[in-house]
C-alpha cells in the first residue's frame, strides 16, 4: 500500500532563505509523486509531478523536487522564499494502478515566510 | 486549462438537513473525487467515480452518498447533516491516462 509522510507540520523561513519541505513515501510499485499548494480558502493547485522521467523535477513559481529512490524521498525546495509562498503544501503518491488513479496525500506542511 | 467548479464556496446548514454539494469539470475527465479536509488530517477521500453511474467508497464514506448521472458532474450528498460533518469539501477530477488531479475551489460547510 502507498503512504506519504510529511515531516514538519509547520515550517517558518525568512524571506530570501531556502525553502525545504520534506516528503517521504512508501510504495509497493514505482510511484508517481506530486506536490500541491493550497492558498487560504482555495483548492489545491499542482506545483510539480514526478512520473519516472528525470529525477529532478521543476515546477511552477521556482519550486523543484528531487526523487531519491534510495531514500524514498521527494523533498520540495526553492532557493529563495517570497512572501507569496506562504501557503500549505501537500505531497501525494499514486501508483496503485487501476482505472481510478487515486492519490494518497500527506497531512500537509504550513509554510510561513517572515519578512 | 482544466476547470473544476463547485456549487458553493460557503454553506451553512442545520443538523438533520439534507445537503447537496455539486461539482462540475470541463475537461471530459473520467475520474472524479470528493475529499474532506480537516486541520491536521490532510485530505481524506470520501467517494470516487471512474465512470457515469459508477462509484466506489473511499476511506470515510459513512454519512455520505454520491451521484454521477453525467460525466461532467459529480454530486456529494449528506443525507442528514451532523455537526461532525462541518469541514472543507474538495472536489477533483483526473483523466484515465494522467494521474494528477485537478481541484475545485472547495466548499466550506458549517453544520449548526
Amino acid at each position: 500500500a502507498q503512504s506519504v509522510t510529511q515531516l514538519g507540520s509547520h515550517v517558518s523561513v525568512s524571506e530570501g532563505a531556502l525553502v525545504l519541505l520534506r516528503c517521504n513515501y512508501s510504495s509497493s510499485v514505482p510511484p508517481y509523486l506530486f506536490w500541491y499548494v493550497q492558498y487560504p480558502n482555495q483548492g489545491l493547485q499542482l506545483l510539480l509531478k514526478y512520473t519516472s522521467a528525470a529525477t529532478l523535477v521543476k515546477g511552477i513559481n521556482g519550486f523543484e523536487a528531487e526523487f531519491k529512490k534510495s531514500e524514498t524521498s521527494f523533498h520540495l525546495t526553492k532557493p529563495s522564499a517570497h512572501m507569496s509562498d506562504a501557503a500549505e503544501y501537500f505531497c501525494a503518491v499514486s501508483g496503485g494502478g487501476g482505472a481510478t488513479n487515486k492519490l494518497i496525500f500527506g497531512t500537509g506542511t504550513l509554510l510561513a515566510v517572515q519578512p | 486549462d482544466v476547470k473544476v467548479t463547485q456549487s458553493s464556496r460557503y454553506l451553512v446548514k442545520r443538523t438533520g438537513e439534507k445537503v447537496f454539494l455539486e461539482c462540475v469539470q470541463d475537461m471530459d475527465h473520467e475520474n472524479m473525487f470528493w475529499y474532506r479536509q480537516d486541520p491536521g488530517l490532510g485530505l481524506r477521500l470520501i467517494y470516487f467515480s471512474y465512470d457515469v453511474k459508477m462509484k466506489e467508497k473511499g476511506d470515510i464514506p459513512e454519512g455520505y452518498s454520491v451521484s454521477r448521472e453525467k460525466k461532467e458532474r459529480f454530486s456529494l450528498i449528506l443525507e442528514s447533516a451532523s455537526t461532525n460533518q462541518t469541514s472543507m469539501y474538495l472536489c477533483a477530477s483526473s483523466s484515465l491516462i494522467l494521474y494528477e488531479q485537478y481541484f475545485g475551489p472547495g466548499t466550506r460547510l458549517t453544520v449548526t
